[in-house]
């Protein structure tokens, strides 16, 4: 069993609408939480991070974590065609250094 | 600021043969780390070169191997190709220092090398 499970998708969805992408995880060492998106071609950039349980906005997008559930969850309000790509959850341990594991990604379209 | 440099960007290679790739990090980063991406497992870790040292491993064959010199330019190696190892390899680099318990140190990406082994 992965250590971080993701759907894989893929996710179409109308323009406009909210877009929840899920990870959950069973290493209960995690304490740092990332998305990344990346688009065709590209390497991942980051989204967000989140350090331990708790939400965090910026802008359009919500990072939530749930330790309890080992569950973290993001959330993409008044979706844009430029949104679409694949998203990738990624944790890492406290001293873990650059050591990231990652989800296998959801492929999200969306639809003008 | 320039961003991570992967050469070459497309290889193709057949089983049996070895392969060297190039990662150039971004000025002042002192860190980088290879991931090998596939559609069926994702991105996962290889290893992570800190200041010309391996500081971290993955899971993977020795078959897999890397370096890094004293600019911080990092090469991986993969000798006796497999199909299974046709993937993207990504390169990541960050400062590789921590910025607190509290604070991520963020890894940027390069564009990666798609290796088809045939």
């Amino acid at each position: 069993q992965k250590e971080v499970e993701q759907d894989p998708g893929p996710l179409s969805v109308p323009e406009g609408a909210i877009v929840s992408l899920n990870c959950t995880y069973s290493n209960s060492a995690f304490q740092y939480f990332m998305w990344y998106r990346q688009y065709s071609r590209k390497g991942p950039e980051l989204l967000m991070y989140t350090y331990s349980s708790g939400n965090k906005e910026d802008g359009r997008f919500t990072a939530q974590v749930d330790k309890s559930s080992k569950y973290i969850s993001l959330f993409i309000r008044d979706s844009q065609p430029s949104d679409s790509a694949t998203y990738l959850c990624a944790m890492n341990q406290l001293g873990g250094n650059e050591k990231l594991t990652f989800g296998t990604g959801t492929r999200l379209t969306i639809i003008p | 600021k320039a961003g991570v440099t992967q050469t070459p960007r497309y290889l193709i290679k057949t089983r049996g043969q070895q392969v060297t790739l190039s990662c150039s990090p971004i000025s002042g980063h002192r860190s980088v780390s290879w991931y090998q991406q596939t559609p069926g497992q994702g991105l996962q870790f290889l290893f992570e070169y800190f200041s010309e040292t391996q500081r971290n491993k993955g899971n993977f064959p020795g078959r897999f191997s890397g370096r890094q010199f004293s600019n911080s330019r990092s090469e991986m190696n993969v000798s006796t190709l497999e199909l299974g190892d046709s993937a993207l390899y990504l390169c990541a680099s960050s400062s590789g220092f921590s910025g607190g318990p509290s604070s991520y140190n963020e890894q940027f990406f390069g564009p990666g090398t798609r290796l088809t082994v045939l």
